[in-house]
């Protein structure tokens, strides 16, 4: 286990269409984020799981996500009923529980929705 | 306000000179400040993290961290044409989730 992983890298669907990201973070890590980047923009926060609970949730994030984290290893989003502006890059990350330990990425998740 | 803040750029030094990239954050109880490093199309890569205040270097880069002005930075020395990215700031508040600056563009002109 090298790193973070995320399927699938590229994602084009219709808009209306659900679909659904995977992410499997490092090994030891509990720590378990999900971001959202558009264009010229930094990663913008979406969740955060703690193991399998998930502890927030951006104000921001529409009902139309759901993240789900099972057995407190891989996770899960989903984003029903996809529109436009869904389109973006979708990043997970994990970390150690530990304070000021630090977080490292997946390769992402480019959704184009058209 | 936004909780982290740095300039767009973009940032534009010489080959082998210092480029210096900032970085200021809004909420006191920001614990922990990384420096990630993001080229085009790609996922944030992490160069450097602090927490104490003053300096940290490693290699190239030097992260300085001032809590009392809410302010930290990025040093690059010797700066070279592949250090060419996007460089994103980062907290993290109260020990939890990591929030994001928007970046400043660095091009190193060869």
């Amino acid at each position: 286990d090298t790193g973070v992983s995320q399927n699938p890298r590229h994602k084009i669907t219709k808009r209306g269409q659900n679909v659904t990201f995977r992410c499997d973070p490092i090994s030891e890590h509990n720590r378990l984020y999900w971001y959202r980047q558009t264009l010229g923009q930094g990663p913008e926060f979406l969740t955060y799981f703690q193991n399998e609970a998930q502890l927030e949730k951006s104000r921001l994030l529409s009902d139309r996500f759901s993240a789900e984290r099972p057995k407190g290893s891989f996770s899960t989003l989903e984003i029903q009923r996809t529109e436009q502006g869904d389109s973006a890059m979708y990043l997970c990350a994990s970390s150690s529980q530990e304070l000021n330990t630090e977080a490292f990425f997946g390769q992402g998740t480019r959704l184009t929705v058209v | 306000q936004k909780e982290v803040e740095q300039n767009s750029g973009p940032l534009s030094v010489p080959e082998g000179a210092i480029a210096s990239l900032n970085c200021t954050y809004s909420d006191r109880g920001s614990q922990s400040f990384f420096w990630y490093r993001q080229y085009s199309g790609k996922s944030p890569e992490l160069i450097m993290f602090i927490y104490s205040n003053g300096d940290k270097e490693d290699g190239r880069f030097t992260a300085q961290l001032n809590k009392a002005s809410q302010y930290v930075s990025l040093l690059i020395r010797d700066s070279q044409p592949s250090d060419s990215a996007t460089y994103l700031c980062a907290v993290t508040l109260y020990g939890n989730k990591l929030v994001f600056g928007a970046g400043t563009i660095l091009r190193v002109k060869s």
